[in-house]
């Protein structure tokens, strides 16, 4: 069973700080990654998707990489903004195909200070 | 980015009544959309996976009779609440795939938050 971790739950930093949001998961055997952000009461919203034979994938302030062997992924924000402050969900998707469904993180909630 | 509509919002009931939730996908066609619950501060629960034009497949521990999906079309899927009780109070959320772009990538609606009086 495919299980999806991110630690710490929560995070706090100063504003123009750069970071990195980690996402593990036990099953490397995935079709892709994705990435979301969920602002409080409201549904998600996509920021990265990584197939399973990519490594990174950027927009904008954002970067993700993935490392299957491993079982890890990394969101990194650039020169954080107090708007970025939201929760951040990474899902995987089982190698059974495009269809199938996501297993999701807890999340982590951060909070960027002005 | 593809856009999932999610109707209505917010909705109060009284218990036993149901509520229907709708989830549509604007600009493409959705062979398979997942509906989703969340608690306060917690993860997103997959409810049932939603196949247009065959049944649901449910998650372990969700009753289909309680929360009946319907897939009629590509662009159309909808979950009704049955019986309502306060228990079923919570957010719930769509998401759809985007049949013909093969990437995979899971769009999701802006939710509907259920209260049961």
């Amino acid at each position: 069973k495919q299980e999806v971790t991110q630690i710490p739950a929560a995070l706090s930093v100063p504003e123009g700080e750069n970071l990195v949001l980690n996402c593990s998961f036990t099953d490397s055997a995935i079709y892709n990654l994705q990435w979301f952000r969920q602002d409080p009461g409201k549904g998600l919203t996509s920021l990265l998707l990584i197939q399973s034979s990519q490594r990174e994938q950027t927009s904008g302030r954002l970067n993700a990489s993935l490392d299957k062997s491993s079982g890890r992924s990394t969101l990194y924000i650039a020169a954080s903004q107090p708007g970025d402050s939201a929760t951040y969900l990474c899902a995987v998707r089982l190698a059974t195909g495009a269809n199938s469904k996501l297993t999701f993180g807890k999340g982590i909630t951060l909070s960027v200070r002005p | 980015g593809a856009v999932v509509s999610q109707h209505p919002s917010r909705v109060i009931c009284k218990s036993g009544t149901s509520v229907k939730i709708e989830c549509r996908s604007l600009d493409f066609q959705a062979t398979t959309m997942f509906w989703y619950r969340q608690f306060p501060k917690q993860s997103l629960m997959l409810m049932a996976t939603s196949n247009e034009g065959s049944k649901a497949t449910y998650e372990q521990g969700v009753e289909k009779d309680k929360f009946l999906i319907n897939h009629a079309s590509l662009t159309l899927s909808t979950l009704t609440v049955t019986s309502a009780h306060p228990e079923d109070s919570s957010f719930y959320i769509c998401s759809a795939v985007n049949a013909r772009s093969g990437t995979g990538e899971l769009f999701f609606g802006e939710g509907s938050r259920l209260t049961v009086l």
